[in-house]
């Protein structure tokens, strides 16, 4: 497919235990932005890549979390000793425009499925 | 701290009548206002946009106007379908001078439900 992929769709972890989520931007795309959303609120950011780049990552709720992008295409979120509060949709959203543009140009994001992580 | 709020958390229409939801901002940074409509299981999809060197666009059935001495933008549906039932979100990104991506700061959302 064209769109941004994300797997797992559903995960379910114990309590402490290590996940990691998966996505897969549209080709192409060097923005990558993970967001968190939790259960009826707005997603909130938690990081930003350009290409394999981690530009802002202040977001990131406590160092359980950690996201990475090794080759500017597949990014991971890995959240260490998961806990209860952990307990969200992970979304990825991909863009084709970095920084430094300076044109109004569409700088639309598309947004993944999501990843729907429940910490028991 | 909330920079974009969101009103109301849930509205109902009649099939065929206007929805209007409104958000207010804080951050006079801010220079790209897009709406979002999410289905359940699904992710957020771009409705529509705006930048606020214009007052209003309008894209088919779905409009927004913006007033930037107010901090203000609105979405308005016109002829709201049972299809249009879904939750919405605003958002607010600074698109032009970022140096960290154009990272989008959400409203709380709005569960809309059209009834036939």
């Amino acid at each position: 497919g064209a769109g941004v992929s994300q797997s797992p769709r559903y995960k379910v972890a114990k309590r402490g235990q290590d996940v990691a989520l998966r996505c897969d931007p549209i080709s192409g795309h060097v923005s990558l932005f993970w967001y968190q959303q939790a259960l009826g609120q707005g997603p909130e950011f938690l990081t930003y890549f350009q290409n394999e780049a981690q530009l802002d990552k202040s977001g990131l709720p406590s160092d359980r979390f950690f996201a990475e992008r090794p080759e500017g295409s597949v990014s991971t979120l890995k959240i260490q000793r998961t806990q209860q509060e952990d307990s969200a949709v992970y979304l990825c959203a991909s863009s084709l425009v970095g920084i430094g543009w300076r044109l109004r140009l569409n700088t639309e994001a598309f947004f993944g499925q999501g990843t729907r992580l429940t910490v028991v | 701290q909330q920079q974009v709020k969101q009103s109301p958390q849930s509205l109902i229409v009649q099939k065929g009548g206007i929805s209007i939801i409104n958000c207010a901002y804080e951050n006079t940074a801010f220079d790209y206002f897009p709406w979002y409509q999410q289905f359940p299981g699904k992710g957020p999809a771009l409705l529509i946009a705006i930048r606020p060197d214009v007052s209003e666009k309008k894209e088919g059935r779905f409009t927004i106007s913006f007033n930037k001495s107010a901090k203000q933008f609105s979405l308005h549906i016109m002829d709201s379908q049972p299809g249009d039932s879904a939750t919405y979100f605003c958002a607010a990104s600074i698109e032009v001078g970022e140096t960290s991506g154009s990272r989008l700061t959400f409203g709380e959302g709005t569960q809309l439900t059209v009834n036939p």
